[in-house]
């Protein structure tokens, strides 16, 4: 099935810090959307993208759809304590269904304070 | 609270039970969605709905699981004679019905540990 990679797997930063994190896939996507996962909760929608070369931001987050459609990126600006969680991209393929996501493995952010 | 919601949080089972989750989604979202999400990994899709009518159903889903939605509101996945390898944590989502369709607003989840 189709497979997005996030990288980094983790990251360990000090708070203050900015934080950028990217997903990239084989296939073309019509819509990214990036999720934040604390334990033993389900994923909290940060950012929802549609238009290549689009970028959003929500707060201290700003998300890019990329220009080849294959690609989204994720920074957080002067990290807070409160940053800590699972990052999660996730994607709707645009030669598959278009209500099913499909989601990366995830970048574990600690923050030290 | 109107953000999705689903029972119970946790169950803890005997092989070859038979397990019912329960998700309630945001009011008015008439798409309804169930994954699975595994330590480690990112949820997977299992089945979608629309109102009523389940329209895809993932190879995930064997023939030991079914989920309903027999009002177009709260839905149910059932897993019958629980194996180990179904522990996992089953999430529901649901998104609107046009504008933002594609933003899937997902439950709290709801652990499942089979022993």
């Amino acid at each position: 099935g189709q497979q997005l990679n996030q990288s980094p797997q983790s990251m360990f930063i000090q708070e203050g810090e900015d934080v950028s994190m990217n997903c990239t896939s084989s296939s073309i996507f019509n819509t990214w959307l990036w999720y934040k996962q604390e334990p033993g909760e389900g994923p909290v929608l940060l950012i929802a993208l549609y238009k290549a070369g689009e970028l959003t931001s929500n707060g201290r987050l700003t998300a890019q759809f990329g220009i080849t459609r294959k690609d989204s990126f994720l920074n957080i600006s002067a990290s807070i304590p409160s940053d800590v969680g699972i990052y999660f991209c996730a994607g709707i393929n645009s030669g598959g269904s278009n209500y099913k996501l499909t989601f990366g493995k995830g970048t574990l952010l600690t923050v030290n304070p | 609270d109107t953000g999705v919601s689903q029972d119970p949080r946790h169950k803890i089972t005997k092989r070859g039970q038979n397990v019912t989750f329960r998700c309630d989604p945001i009011s008015e979202h008439n798409r309804l969605y169930w994954y699975r999400q595994t330590l480690g990994q990112g949820p997977e899709f299992l089945t979608y709905f629309q109102n009523e009518a389940q329209l895809e159903k993932s190879r995930l889903l064997s023939d030991r699981f079914s989920a309903e939605r027999p009002k177009g509101s709260f839905s149910t996945l059932e897993i019958q004679r629980t194996e180990q390898g179904d522990s996992a944590m089953y999430l529901c989502a649901s998104s609107p019905r046009t504008g933002l369709a594609y933003e899937q607003y997902f439950g709290p989840g709801t652990r499942l540990t089979v022993t």
